[in-house]
């Protein structure tokens, strides 16, 4: 299995509290990746990253945002938790060309 | 925009018959698909890719898929189905010409094996 550890595995938050998830991966991957899964929606695409501070949107990007400073960190916060987002988020990472590899998955629940 | 469609949120089979998983997508370029699986609390596993290679592509637990560009498909079968193969299945589409590797995912099928 490639190295990729997501914490917390389990969240639960109050509407309007900041919220982050951390993916930590030890496989030296250029692109990192967050989606959240939704019944119905299958995967979407929350932000990526191409490399250490470069970052860019995805499909569904309004209300978080990302940050890289190193490697094998990829951080997903949550500015101000919405019901909305209460979700699984999964992270993944990939080689240019190659496929995706994903974390367990954090499931959030905002109350 | 590019997009794939799986058709059928739940797909329910005996053991020992066949299973048929179908995705469609929709692509302006050359696609590169996948299929992942995702057994229950867990993470996504990659079971077979499509990368302009051979059109019939095989995969890990028996599964293959074909790739048909006149119908757009990407199927995905297994003659014989197991109980441990319940799961839930996703077909993806990398998205665009670029190489930043972000998926399009379908909406998810579920495979129901009964005994």
């Amino acid at each position: 299995d490639a190295g990729i550890t997501q914490s917390p595995r389990h969240k639960v938050t109050e509407t309007g509290t900041p919220v982050t998830l951390r993916c930590h991966q030890t496989e030296n991957h250029r692109y990192m990746y967050w989606y959240r899964q939704d019944p119905g929606h299958g995967l979407r695409l929350i932000h990526y990253s191409y490399g250490v501070k470069d970052t860019d949107k995805g499909e569904v990007s309004d209300g978080y945002s990302v940050s890289r400073s190193k490697t094998e960190d990829f951080l997903l916060t949550l500015e101000s938790a919405t019901s909305s987002q209460t979700s699984v988020y999964f992270c993944a990472i990939s080689e240019p060309g190659a496929e995706a590899f994903f974390g367990q998955g954090t499931r959030l629940t905002v109350v | 925009a590019q997009s794939v469609t799986q058709l059928g949120s739940h797909v329910s089979v005996s053991e020992g018959a066949l299973v048929l998983l179908r995705c469609n997508y929709s692509s302006s370029v050359p696609p590169y698909l996948f299929w992942y699986v995702q057994y229950p609390n867990q993470g996504l596993q990659l079971l077979l890719k499509y990368t302009s290679a051979a059109t019939l592509v095989k995969g890990i637990n028996g599964f293959e898929a074909e790739f048909k560009k006149s119908e757009t498909s990407f199927h995905l079968t297994k003659p014989s189905a197991h109980m441990s193969d319940a799961a839930e299945y996703f077909c993806a589409v990398v998205h665009g010409s670029s190489n930043t590797g972000k998926l399009i995912f379908g909406q998810g099928t579920t495979l129901q094996v009964k005994p």
